[in-house]
């Protein structure tokens, strides 16, 4: 079955340090892939999403490339700021009619620190 | 701006108690979905719900049943609740079509003690 994979479960960085979260899948169709953010007591919220290869959508600073030969969509920012403290959930939606079902990875904790 | 919203925020109950949670979209979304947040934060879906039918019912437990008047409400019951069922209940919406955003609620806390 589909599923999604983040490997840390806590990253602590320095302000201004480069951010890089990873984000690997399994999909047996080809999915579209989702960064969603959630910030200490907010609902989740779409980052960025992406399904055409090799196309690098950004928003906010970040960005992540799919790359379907790596079944990768690793989530970057060039310069982390304090305000990106927060759960960010890669998530994966199934080519299939699947009704916009979303299969989440496990969740990363980023905390920025000055 | 939010466009789903969950009532109650928070609810503390005893085992074996029946609990409802409420949940209205704004958005004009053909699809719903209720989503359980763990205490580890893991996301899983429960249900979701198209044009009033249930289309996904994943592996939970039969004590629990979503509720749907129309496609801008989805409610979900818990009839007897237990310790395990203590988490964040997610709310959220979307476009019925695969690719497309969902839009999350706050979340509806749910303690069992």
């Amino acid at each position: 079955g589909d599923s999604v994979t983040q490997t840390e479960g806590l990253v602590t960085l320095t302000e201004g340090l480069p951010v890089m979260l990873n984000c690997t899948y399994q999909s047996t169709y080809s999915p579209f892939l989702f960064w969603y953010v959630q910030h200490l007591n907010e609902a989740p919220k779409l980052l960025l999403k992406s399904f055409t290869d090799n196309k690098r959508p950004e928003h906010q600073g970040f960005h992540a490339t799919l790359h379907k030969s790596s079944s990768s969509f690793h989530l970057q920012k060039s310069s982390a700021q304090l305000s990106d403290s927060a759960l960010y959930y890669c998530a994966l939606s199934e080519g299939s009619s699947a009704l916009g079902r979303l299969h989440f990875g496990a969740g990363t904790q980023l905390i920025v620190i000055p | 701006e939010t466009a789903v919203f969950q009532t109650p925020n928070y609810h503390v109950t005893q085992v074996g108690n029946e609990v409802s949670f409420n949940c209205k979209q704004t958005l004009g979304h053909d699809t719903m979905y209720w989503y359980k947040q763990d205490s580890k934060k893991l996301l899983k879906i429960m249900f979701s719900y198209n044009n009033k039918q249930l289309i996904v019912n994943e592996t939970v437990p039969r004590r629990f049943s979503p509720q749907s008047s129309d496609k801008a409400h989805l409610n979900l019951r818990i009839k007897s609740v237990e310790p395990e069922d203590s988490a964040v209940y997610l709310c959220a919406s979307s476009r019925g079509n695969s690719g497309n955003t969902l839009y999350f609620g706050e979340g509806s806390r749910l303690i069992v003690v």
